[in-house]
């Protein structure tokens, strides 16, 4: 099993809708969350932090849920831009190393 | 301000050769971490240095892989001799806390795409 599990998509958006998805995790003394936006062919790039109830970054919004060992990512008003895969991550010690999940695919259409 | 630099972008080489990746992290960053990504499977840690010094080298395949960090700035990451199933996307980051850098951004470079054929 994996530590850290999406669904890889794609999720086709319409342009200015609202598409949220999950990813769960296993291993449950990782502290801190993070996603992370990858463009095709580019680095990951840091998207948002998710710390403990949740966070909220302008049209995003990051949930975690300890209990169940999951996160969420909401993006409203969806824009073409938007369009890249979103990778879960999950720090697993106190010197920064980081597990990530396969990602998910987000397609936003006109 | 310069983000993390790889070097080279691309590379192919046959099975058997040796390959030397080069990452630059952002000027005072401390901490340096090695990822690879293999086609189909997601990004995996390799190892991390603090300045100079190894502090995780668990996610190493096998001791062709030999990782240095000379004077705490650049890295190197040698395989020798390369396999098949070591081609993938080799990413490299930096962040600037060391011990209780929960808060501190990674920054990753563009990656260097390894084909061995």
């Amino acid at each position: 099993r994996k530590e850290v599990e999406q669904d890889p998509g794609p999720f086709n958006v319409p342009e200015g809708a609202t598409v949220a998805f999950n990813c769960t995790y296993s291993n449950s003394a990782s502290q801190s969350f993070f996603w992370y936006r990858q463009d095709c062919r580019k680095e990951p790039k840091l998207l948002m932090s998710v710390y403990s109830s949740g966070n909220e970054d302008g049209r995003f919004t990051a949930q975690l849920n300890r209990a169940s060992q999951y996160i969420s990512l909401l993006i409203r008003d969806s824009k073409l831009s938007d369009s890249a895969t979103y990778l879960c991550v999950g720090e697993t010690d106190s010197w920064g190393k980081l597990q990530f999940g396969a990602g998910t695919q987000v397609v936003v259409t006109p | 301000e310069a983000g993390v630099t790889q070097f080279p972008s691309h590379s192919v080489i046959e099975k058997g050769q040796t390959v030397t990746l080069r990452c630059d992290p952002i000027s005072g960053h401390d901490n340096l971490y090695w990822y690879r990504r293999v086609m189909g499977k997601e990004i995996k840690f390799l190892l991390h240095f603090v300045k100079e010094s190894k502090q995780d080298e668990s996610g190493m395949p096998n001791n062709r892989f030999l990782a240095e960090r000379t004077g705490g700035t650049y890295s190197t990451l040698k395989v020798q001799p390369a396999e098949l199933e070591d081609s993938g996307v080799y990413f490299c980051a930096s962040s600037q806390e060391g011990r209780e850098s929960r808060n501190t951004e990674a920054f990753f470079g563009q990656g260097t795409r390894l084909t061995v054929v």
